[in-house]
């Protein structure tokens, strides 16, 4: 595609439901990031994806939270038992082959907001 | 790993004035530098980057310095116009990690 899209755009969540958000990356890129920003913050990261494999994970804040990506394409990111501090806008970048040299691009981010 | 620090946190200058933001790093085997604008609903885009064999670059009124010995590097806008108005974020990248700054709201009052 033209760009990073992320789906839903916007989506209200009851506490303790689950959640899926969509990442479809630039279409060839093979390195895929997960962010969370929460209202004012700065970039807070999830979780990278090289290929269909996460070599770094360390950014996931609870067991709650899981992603995955199959066909080196399309990422899901899920959270579980959804809680009130879940509330944020998740954005998703994605660039060629990550690391130096590589131009990363955002997508315009899931507002995720649990009530 | 990587931290990366910004400031200032907010700017407010006048339409017409330069505006520099700056970040520091730590870890000197980070070794690309991109810096991203981000308005309002909307997520970050790419507005110019710098890599480490580089001391600085320009595009148009937006440069980027890049000083490898102190591990800093800075944004400067020239000829501030109100559509600059937003959040910009720095970051440095370490073993295909980006670590983000944790952003500058900057406001050009017309």
């Amino acid at each position: 595609g033209a760009g990073v899209s992320q789906s839903p755009s916007n989506k209200v969540t009851e506490k303790g439901k689950d959640v899926e958000l969509r990442c479809d990356p630039i279409s060839g890129h093979t390195a895929l990031y997960w962010y969370r920003q929460s209202l004012g913050q700065g970039l807070e990261f999830l979780i990278y994806f090289q290929g269909n494999s996460a070599p770094d994970k360390s950014g996931l804040p609870s067991d709650r939270f899981s992603a995955e990506r199959t066909g080196g394409s399309v990422s899901t990111l899920t959270i579980q038992r959804t809680q009130q501090e879940d509330s944020a806008v998740y954005l998703c970048a994605s660039s060629t082959n990550g690391g130096a040299n590589t131009e990363a691009f955002f997508g315009q981010g899931t507002r995720l907001t649990v009530v | 790993g990587e931290n990366v620090e910004q400031h200032p946190s907010t700017l407010s200058v006048q339409e017409g004035d330069s505006a520099v933001i700056k970040c520091t790093y730590s870890d000197s085997a980070s070794n690309y530098f991109p810096w991203y604008k981000q308005e309002l609903g909307k997520g970050p885009q790419l507005i110019i980057d710098i890599r480490s064999n580089v001391g600085e670059k320009k595009d148009q009124r937006i440069a980027v310095t890049l000083n490898k010995t102190a591990k800093h590097f800075s944004l400067h806008i020239t000829e501030t116009q109100p559509e600059d108005s937003a959040v910009y974020f720095c970051a440095a990248i370490n073993f295909n990690k980006f670590y983000f700054g944790s952003g500058t709201k900057l406001n050009v009052k017309p």
